[in-house]
Protein backbone atom coordinates (compact mmCIF):
# COMPACT_ATOMS: atom_id res chain seq x y z
CA UNK A 1 0.00 0.00 0.00
CA UNK A 2 0.91 3.84 -0.60
CA UNK A 3 2.12 5.72 2.75
CA UNK A 4 4.67 6.53 4.89
CA UNK A 5 6.69 3.91 7.03
CA UNK A 6 8.85 3.65 9.32
CA UNK A 7 11.72 1.11 10.93
CA UNK A 8 12.10 0.02 12.89
CA UNK A 9 8.95 0.21 15.12
CA UNK A 10 10.68 -0.44 18.23
CA UNK A 11 14.36 -0.55 19.44
CA UNK A 12 16.58 -1.00 22.08
CA UNK A 13 20.09 0.31 22.20
CA UNK A 14 22.91 1.08 24.30
CA UNK A 15 24.37 4.74 25.31
CA UNK A 16 27.20 5.25 22.61
CA UNK A 17 26.22 2.76 19.94
CA UNK A 18 24.98 4.51 16.53
CA UNK A 19 21.33 3.78 15.33
CA UNK A 20 19.79 4.85 12.45
CA UNK A 21 16.16 5.09 11.73
CA UNK A 22 14.18 4.80 8.35
CA UNK A 23 11.67 6.64 6.74
CA UNK A 24 10.20 5.43 3.38
CA UNK A 25 7.16 7.30 1.85
CA UNK A 26 5.55 6.48 -1.39
CA UNK A 27 3.84 9.46 -2.99
CA UNK A 28 6.85 11.39 -4.30
CA UNK A 29 6.76 13.94 -1.90
CA UNK A 30 8.94 16.36 -1.84
CA UNK A 31 9.19 17.45 1.79
CA UNK A 32 10.15 15.07 4.60
CA UNK A 33 10.28 15.92 8.20
CA UNK A 34 11.80 14.54 11.53
CA UNK A 35 9.81 15.28 14.99
CA UNK A 36 10.46 13.66 18.07
CA UNK A 37 8.03 14.00 20.83
CA UNK A 38 7.92 13.76 24.40
CA UNK A 39 5.94 14.41 27.32
CA UNK A 40 5.71 18.11 28.09
CA UNK A 41 7.02 19.05 25.00
CA UNK A 42 4.84 17.81 22.66
CA UNK A 43 6.39 17.59 18.99
CA UNK A 44 9.41 18.90 17.89
CA UNK A 45 11.16 19.49 14.85
CA UNK A 46 14.89 18.16 14.63
CA UNK A 47 15.55 18.30 10.84
CA UNK A 48 13.89 18.22 7.69
CA UNK A 49 13.95 18.13 3.69
CA UNK A 50 12.91 20.14 0.88
CA UNK A 51 14.36 17.28 -1.26
CA UNK A 52 16.90 14.96 -2.80
CA UNK A 53 20.35 16.40 -1.03
CA UNK A 54 18.81 19.01 0.71
CA UNK A 55 18.15 19.42 4.97
CA UNK A 56 18.61 21.89 6.90
CA UNK A 57 17.88 21.94 10.41
CA UNK A 58 15.19 22.54 13.03
CA UNK A 59 14.45 22.77 16.32
CA UNK A 60 16.41 19.66 18.24
CA UNK A 61 19.19 18.58 15.71
CA UNK A 62 22.04 18.47 17.95
CA UNK A 63 23.01 14.53 18.01
CA UNK A 64 21.24 13.69 14.57
CA UNK A 65 22.22 13.51 11.15
CA UNK A 66 19.95 13.26 8.00
CA UNK A 67 20.42 12.40 4.58
CA UNK A 68 18.43 12.10 1.54
CA UNK A 69 20.13 10.48 -1.71
CA UNK A 70 16.27 9.68 -2.77
CA UNK A 71 13.55 11.57 -2.89
CA UNK A 72 11.22 8.96 -1.19
CA UNK A 73 14.09 7.79 2.21
CA UNK A 74 14.90 10.44 4.45
CA UNK A 75 16.84 8.42 7.05
CA UNK A 76 17.71 9.70 10.81
CA UNK A 77 20.87 8.68 12.55
CA UNK A 78 22.05 9.06 16.00
CA UNK A 79 25.20 8.93 16.04
CA UNK A 80 26.09 8.48 19.36
CA UNK A 81 23.20 7.44 21.08
CA UNK A 82 22.34 9.09 24.49
CA UNK A 83 19.86 8.35 26.88
CA UNK A 84 18.00 12.15 26.29
CA UNK A 85 17.33 10.87 22.75
CA UNK A 86 14.90 8.17 24.17
CA UNK A 87 11.98 9.37 22.35
CA UNK A 88 8.85 8.53 19.93
CA UNK A 89 10.38 9.29 16.68
CA UNK A 90 7.64 10.22 13.69
CA UNK A 91 8.81 11.27 10.23
CA UNK A 92 6.08 13.36 7.85
CA UNK A 93 6.12 14.30 4.20
CA UNK A 94 4.07 16.70 2.57
CA UNK A 95 3.79 17.05 -1.20
CA UNK A 96 3.87 20.84 -2.63
CA UNK A 97 1.39 20.32 -5.58
CA UNK A 98 -2.13 20.86 -4.03
CA UNK A 99 -1.90 23.30 -1.44
CA UNK A 100 -3.07 20.51 0.77
CA UNK A 101 -0.90 21.53 3.75
CA UNK A 102 -1.35 18.58 5.45
CA UNK A 103 1.74 16.64 6.99
CA UNK A 104 1.02 12.92 6.64
CA UNK A 105 3.05 11.39 9.26
CA UNK A 106 4.63 7.77 9.91
CA UNK A 107 3.47 5.37 12.88
CA UNK A 108 6.74 5.90 14.59
CA UNK A 109 9.35 4.54 16.48
CA UNK A 110 9.80 4.13 20.17
CA UNK A 111 13.88 4.65 20.96
CA UNK A 112 14.97 3.59 24.22
CA UNK A 113 18.44 3.81 25.18
CA UNK A 114 19.81 2.25 28.18
CA UNK B 1 9.52 33.00 17.01
CA UNK B 2 6.46 31.18 16.50
CA UNK B 3 4.37 29.50 19.58
CA UNK B 4 1.65 27.08 20.50
CA UNK B 5 0.07 27.13 23.54
CA UNK B 6 -1.93 23.97 25.07
CA UNK B 7 -3.03 25.31 27.88
CA UNK B 8 -4.92 22.56 29.43
CA UNK B 9 -2.62 18.93 30.24
CA UNK B 10 -5.66 16.81 30.62
CA UNK B 11 -9.22 16.95 30.76
CA UNK B 12 -11.69 14.52 31.57
CA UNK B 13 -15.68 14.51 30.94
CA UNK B 14 -18.14 11.70 31.14
CA UNK B 15 -19.56 10.52 28.05
CA UNK B 16 -22.35 12.99 26.33
CA UNK B 17 -20.45 15.87 27.43
CA UNK B 18 -19.47 19.00 25.60
CA UNK B 19 -15.84 19.94 26.07
CA UNK B 20 -13.58 22.54 24.22
CA UNK B 21 -9.62 22.29 24.04
CA UNK B 22 -8.39 25.52 23.98
CA UNK B 23 -5.26 26.49 21.70
CA UNK B 24 -3.59 30.08 21.76
CA UNK B 25 -0.60 30.88 19.12
CA UNK B 26 2.24 33.43 18.18
CA UNK B 27 3.38 34.59 15.09
CA UNK B 28 4.62 37.53 13.36
CA UNK B 29 3.22 36.72 10.15
CA UNK B 30 0.22 37.40 8.62
CA UNK B 31 0.33 34.28 5.99
CA UNK B 32 0.37 30.69 8.46
CA UNK B 33 -1.92 27.67 9.20
CA UNK B 34 -3.37 26.18 12.12
CA UNK B 35 -3.75 22.54 12.50
CA UNK B 36 -5.35 19.95 15.14
CA UNK B 37 -4.24 15.98 15.67
CA UNK B 38 -5.29 13.94 17.28
CA UNK B 39 -2.86 10.88 18.76
CA UNK B 40 -5.59 7.77 19.74
CA UNK B 41 -3.81 5.81 22.61
CA UNK B 42 -2.62 3.31 19.15
CA UNK B 43 -0.13 6.42 18.76
CA UNK B 44 -0.88 7.60 15.43
CA UNK B 45 -0.98 11.04 14.56
CA UNK B 46 -4.26 11.87 13.03
CA UNK B 47 -5.06 14.87 10.94
CA UNK B 48 -8.04 16.62 11.80
CA UNK B 49 -8.21 20.04 9.96
CA UNK B 50 -6.36 22.38 8.25
CA UNK B 51 -7.12 26.34 8.59
CA UNK B 52 -5.50 29.11 7.16
CA UNK B 53 -4.56 33.13 9.06
CA UNK B 54 -7.81 34.46 6.33
CA UNK B 55 -10.39 32.35 6.64
CA UNK B 56 -11.91 33.07 9.78
CA UNK B 57 -14.66 31.09 9.67
CA UNK B 58 -16.01 28.75 11.98
CA UNK B 59 -16.01 24.93 10.94
CA UNK B 60 -18.06 22.15 11.78
CA UNK B 61 -17.56 18.39 11.16
CA UNK B 62 -19.91 16.43 12.41
CA UNK B 63 -19.69 16.38 16.39
CA UNK B 64 -16.92 18.51 16.14
CA UNK B 65 -16.14 22.30 15.55
CA UNK B 66 -13.50 24.95 15.31
CA UNK B 67 -13.42 28.30 16.54
CA UNK B 68 -10.39 30.65 14.43
CA UNK B 69 -10.39 34.00 16.68
CA UNK B 70 -7.34 35.86 15.01
CA UNK B 71 -8.16 38.82 17.24
CA UNK B 72 -7.70 36.52 20.27
CA UNK B 73 -4.78 34.26 18.49
CA UNK B 74 -6.62 31.12 20.10
CA UNK B 75 -8.36 28.11 17.46
CA UNK B 76 -9.90 26.07 19.66
CA UNK B 77 -11.90 22.84 19.31
CA UNK B 78 -15.03 21.57 20.81
CA UNK B 79 -16.23 17.77 21.00
CA UNK B 80 -19.77 18.03 21.33
CA UNK B 81 -21.90 15.11 23.12
CA UNK B 82 -18.38 13.06 23.79
CA UNK B 83 -17.55 9.59 23.36
CA UNK B 84 -14.79 7.00 24.83
CA UNK B 85 -13.78 7.35 21.83
CA UNK B 86 -12.59 10.98 21.60
CA UNK B 87 -10.24 9.83 24.33
CA UNK B 88 -7.10 10.48 22.82
CA UNK B 89 -4.15 13.39 23.07
CA UNK B 90 -4.81 16.63 20.82
CA UNK B 91 -2.30 18.58 19.14
CA UNK B 92 -2.58 22.10 17.93
CA UNK B 93 -0.20 23.18 15.28
CA UNK B 94 0.89 26.26 14.15
CA UNK B 95 3.23 26.79 10.24
CA UNK B 96 4.49 29.77 8.96
CA UNK B 97 4.35 30.72 5.47
CA UNK B 98 3.06 31.53 2.21
CA UNK B 99 2.59 28.20 1.11
CA UNK B 100 1.83 26.10 4.42
CA UNK B 101 2.20 23.43 2.40
CA UNK B 102 5.81 22.84 2.97
CA UNK B 103 6.49 25.02 6.04
CA UNK B 104 7.62 23.26 9.31
CA UNK B 105 5.35 22.39 12.04
CA UNK B 106 5.57 23.81 15.89
CA UNK B 107 3.05 21.81 18.12
CA UNK B 108 1.48 22.74 21.31
CA UNK B 109 2.15 20.36 24.30
CA UNK B 110 -1.01 18.63 23.64
CA UNK B 111 -4.19 17.76 25.62
CA UNK B 112 -5.12 14.71 26.89
CA UNK B 113 -8.56 14.58 26.78
CA UNK B 114 -10.35 11.54 28.95
CA UNK B 115 -13.88 10.57 28.27
CA UNK B 116 -15.66 8.29 30.64
CA UNK B 117 -18.87 6.40 30.77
Amino acid sequence: DAGITQSPRYKITETGRQVTLMCHQTWSHSYMFWYRQDLGHGLRLIYYSAAADITDKGEVPDGYVVSRSKTENFPLTLESATRSQTSVYFCASIGIAGGLGEQYFGPGTRLTVT
Amino acid sequence: AQKVTQAQTEISVVEKEDVTLDCVYETRDTTYYLFWYKQPPSGELVFLIRRNSFDEQNEISGRYSWNFQKSTSSFNFTITASQVVDSAVYFCALSEGDTGTASKLTFGTGTRLQVTL
